[in-house]
């Protein structure tokens, strides 16, 4: 079962490269959600989808973009890398019913 | 003011006692509360949800709503060392918004 899949694991980023975190889920959820957290802090909203083509920003949307071309993918764009965005990133989708949100396993980001 | 709020902690109780865990939040409008427990370098899972006023209870977690108050709190009763974790409180925005808003997170310890 591979639920919500998120790559690369760990990355590490110089001031100012760019780069996007993939998600991918296969449970045909419309809601998606990029979270970001900070070292002993809980989850911080980036942004999030609630279908193909419908994105919008949620708490912290400075730094990132997103785009949603499918149900399945939800990518996060980091342009302008900065030390501020060193964190652990989670992607998670939720079913229709919202009962539930899944998380994928973590990308953890560091900027140097 | 935030939308969602917890002390940080860390909580720390007895083996065998009752913790419990408090949030509050700020829309008024929210319609959906969750509990999520994340140990260190893991994604979060859910405990459970609420919807109504009053109590809900799950096995040795009780989950407990006041609208009126905004406030939603988490009871873990004969608390276990395997509890020690981070209790992050959730909410969904008021109807239509699909935000899906995370608190800080309440760092638990129970001592053995």
């Amino acid at each position: 079962n591979a639920g919500v899949t998120q790559t690369p694991k760990f990355r590490i980023l110089k001031i100012g490269q760019s780069m996007t975190l993939q998600c991918a889920q296969d449970m045909n959820h419309n809601y998606m959600y990029w979270y970001r957290q900070d070292p002993g802090m809980g989850l911080k909203l980036i942004y999030y989808s609630v279908g193909a083509g419908i994105t919008d920003k949620g708490e912290v949307p400075n730094g990132y973009n997103v785009s949603r071309s499918t149900t399945e993918d939800f990518p996060l764009r980091l342009e302008l890398a900065a030390p501020s965005q060193t964190s652990v990133y989670f992607c998670a989708s939720r079913d229709s019913t919202g009962n539930t949100i899944y998380f994928g396993e973590g990308s953890w980001l560091t900027v140097v | 003011q935030k939308e969602v709020e917890q002390n940080s902690g860390p909580l720390s109780v007895p083996e065998g006692a009752i913790a419990s865990l408090n949030c509050t939040y700020s829309d008024r409008g929210s319609q959906s509360f969750f509990w999520y427990r994340q140990y260190s370098g893991k994604s979060p899972e859910l405990i459970m949800f609420i919807y109504s006023n009053g109590d809900k209870e799950d096995g040795r977690f009780t989950a407990q709503l006041n609208k009126a108050s905004q406030y939603v709190s988490l009871l873990i009763r004969d608390s276990q060392p395997s509890d020690s974790a981070t209790y992050l409180c959730a909410v969904i925005a008021t109807s239509g918004t699909y935000k899906y808003i995370f608190g800080t997170g309440t760092r638990l310890k129970v001592l053995a």
